[in-house]
């Protein structure tokens, strides 16, 4: 499979609590994204990486939220001091330049209780 | 990037032919329109996208009026599998920020 593959795709953890997702992004696609959906609504954007460099970030990634892609390939997403308000789908898509689509893997399913 | 409107739900008929409108009154000249949709339980999928001639792929058609103000997605044989939220982006290369909205729920029915 050469899709954007993420991990887990369900996670369920009690508030306060830390939590680190995985986004493997196609091989040859040098930009990442990080979007975050909640029920209803279309997904957000939180950040954008082009190989390993962060060069965006959205005012919704709070101080608690911080993500990195050390060697340009694979990114993650960590949550810290979770909250009730964290519980959404974290997508992750990537592109290779800036003329094409994304693709965007099935995302991972956060629940804070 | 100029926003979009979308009606919040459509049906269509399997077999037939959908047509998906989408209202980009502010869009400036650089700006492509792009066409996501999004399966239940699944991450969006890419469509198409265009600037201002009309587009055809595997998966629809484009076709985007003269003045650029509206554009519709056609599916032109819709299948059950076709039942998802599409959405209507506009974006300017450059623009890493995909605003999504809130889509437009399509079902079809057999």
């Amino acid at each position: 499979d050469t899709g954007v593959s993420q991990d887990p795709r369900h996670k369920i953890t009690k508030r306060g609590q830390n939590v680190t997702f995985r986004c493997d992004p196609i091989s040859e696609h040098n930009r990442l994204y990080w979007y975050r959906q909640t029920l209803g609504q279309g997904p957000e954007f939180l950040t954008y990486f082009q190989n390993e460099a962060q060069l965006e970030k959205s005012r919704l990634l709070s101080d608690r939220f911080s993500a990195e892609r050390p060697k340009g390939s694979f990114s993650t997403l960590e949550i810290q001091r979770t909250e009730q308000g964290d519980s959404a789908m974290y997508l992750c898509a990537s592109s290779v330049g800036d003329h094409y689509g994304y693709t965007f893997g099935s995302g991972t399913r956060l629940t804070v209780v | 990037d100029a926003k979009t409107t979308q009606p919040p739900s459509m049906d269509c008929a399997e077999g037939r032919a959908a047509n998906l409108p989408c209202n980009h009154s502010t869009i400036s000249g650089n700006e492509y329109v792009y066409w996501y949709r999004q399966i239940h339980s699944q991450g969006p999928q890419y469509i198409i996208h265009g600037l201002k001639n009309n587009e055809t792929n595997e998966m629809a058609s484009l076709i985007i009026t003269e003045d650029r103000k509206s554009s519709t997605l056609i599916l032109p044989h819709a299948t059950l599998r076709d039942t998802a939220v599409y959405y209507c982006i506009v974006r300017v290369y450059g623009n890493n920020r995909l605003a999504f909205g809130k889509g437009n729920q399509v079902v079809v029915i057999p």
